[in-house]
């Protein structure tokens, strides 16, 4: 069975800090990550990996991926109130269609 | 790009009584949808995959005959959650594949866009 595991939970920093996130996975026939952001609604997307070692930068976010130690990384820089959301990540595994197996998400919360 | 919308937002039902949810691809065609389901404090969870013109896939523990998936066109996905129990209650997000085809090496690779989602509360 396909397994996404997030840590931490929860975190809780002030407004300015530098935040990791952490996404380890094990699945058959990996072939993407994915990371979306959650607030109040449906996720919204964030970032797509597929090769090792190369880093997806937006504005103060990037994430990486290690295909061999089967983990990656999201981190957000100078974090502001509005980063406050539940981060999701996800992979696509299988021979299938492509559908997500979810982490349970690391809520995420900036005070100002 | 890359716009799905979900309709409607949110529905209070009685309970067994049958909802009717719409996922639509507003500027692109997809060919594969996905419908997830979140519990409060949970994570998505993947309940089915909706193909255009062909029976969806369900996930293991997912009941078809109540959660009835019709993909009609290219651009819209339906999901029917048949004779509503209280326990169905959650929150019912689509998704669309879109083809990640611009990166050297990725063919099949998909990324995916989701719908607003839709609340579901059965009385």
């Amino acid at each position: 069975e396909d397994k996404v595991v997030q840590s931490p939970l929860s975190l809780v920093v002030h407004e300015g800090d530098t935040v990791t996130l952490n996404c380890s996975y094990e699945v058959t026939n990996f072939r993407s990550l994915l990371w979306y952001k959650q607030e109040k609604k449906a996720p919204t997307f964030l970032f797509m990996l597929t090769s090792s070692g190369i880093e997806k930068k937006s504005g103060r976010l990037s994430s990486i991926l290690d295909k061999k130690e089967l983990f990656s990384i999201l981190n957000i820089t100078a974090t502001q109130t509005g980063d406050s959301a539940v981060y999701l990540c996800a992979v696509a595994s299988g021979g299938g269609a492509d559908g997500l197996t979810f982490g349970k998400g690391t809520h995420l919360i900036i005070q100002p | 790009g890359a716009v799905v919308s979900q309709h409607p937002s949110w529905v209070i039902c009685k309970s067994g009584t049958s909802v009717k949810i719409e996922c639509r691809s507003l500027d692109f065609q997809a060919t594969t949808m996905f419908w997830y389901r979140q519990f409060p404090k949970q994570s998505l969870m993947l309940m089915a995959t909706s193909n255009e013109g062909s029976k969806a896939t369900y996930e293991q523990g997912v009941e078809k005959d109540k959660f009835l998936i019709n993909h009609a066109s290219l651009t819209l996905s339906t999901l029917t959650v048949t004779s509503a129990h209280p326990e169905d209650s959650s929150f019912y997000i689509c998704s669309a594949r879109v083809q990640f085809s611009t990166v050297r090496g990725t063919s099949g690779v998909y990324e995916q866009y989701f719908g607003p989602g839709t609340r579901l509360t059965v009385t």
